[in-house]
């Protein structure tokens, strides 16, 4: 299973854009990489997920660069409430080999 | 939708007592998960089951055992609760839908253990 390292913490006001990069040097070739949030006292939740270049949605944007070996989560824009930990998850998506959590980054935003 | 549902949402034990989580999923997926997540920690993955009738162990299955019981339902088992298994656990499910459509993990609210 591909090893994520993300930074521990980040604080950012609100109003700006945060990115969280992720780093993933053993990713392998059927690998996906996957972005979740998740609020206290709850279970995480799916924000994105891409295999290469630029992936969009209307919450985030994934980068990743063309040797895969690193990601970075886009957040426009933070408010109070992206206030979270956001964690980094690689893995091919069949199932059989179940995508495993690292420790996440905690992203605080402030007023 | 109801998406995954576990129960009971909080317990306490005393150790040594046993007792069984439940989860359910009405998503029809094949994956299924146990996490426990401990306070400011990454979750930690205890057993998933690809697929109806299998079970693998995750990196803490320790203490633990797991009953993949139907497509739906797959429940998490602590035999002799231990102080060290105070814990949130979370159920998951997900399931591979093609390159194009991804694999989205789908989790349920938690279930807070306590063993005293």
């Amino acid at each position: 299973l591909a090893k994520t390292t993300q930074p521990i913490s980040m604080d950012s006001y609100e109003g700006q854009e945060v990115n969280i990069t992720c780093s993933h040097n053993n990713i392998a070739t059927n690998d996906y990489i996957t972005w979740y949030q998740q609020f206290p006292s709850q279970g995480p939740r799916f924000i994105i997920q891409g295999y290469k270049t630029k992936v969009t949605n209307e919450v985030a944007s994934l980068f990743i660069p063309a040797d895969r070996k690193s990601s970075t989560l886009s957040l426009p824009r933070v408010s109070l409430s992206d206030t979270a930990v956001y964690y980094c998850l690689v893995g091919d998506l069949s199932g059989n080999t179940p995508l495993v959590f690292g420790k996440g980054t905690r992203l605080s935003v402030i007023a | 939708n109801a998406g995954v549902t576990q129960t009971p949402k909080f317990q306490v034990l005393k150790t040594g007592q046993s007792m069984t989580l439940q989860c359910a999923q009405d998503m029809n997926h094949n994956s299924m998960y146990w996490y426990r997540q401990d306070p400011g920690m990454g979750l930690r993955l205890i057993y998933y089951s690809a697929s109806e009738g299998t079970t693998d162990k995750g990196e803490v299955p320790n203490g633990y055992n797991v009953s993949r019981l139907n497509k739906r339902e797959f429940s998490l088992r602590l035999e002799s609760a231990a102080p060290s298994q105070t814990s949130v656990y979370f159920c998951a499910s997900s399931e591979f839908r093609g390159t194009n459509s991804g694999n989205t993990i789908y989790f349920g609210e938690g279930s807070w253990l306590t063993v005293v």
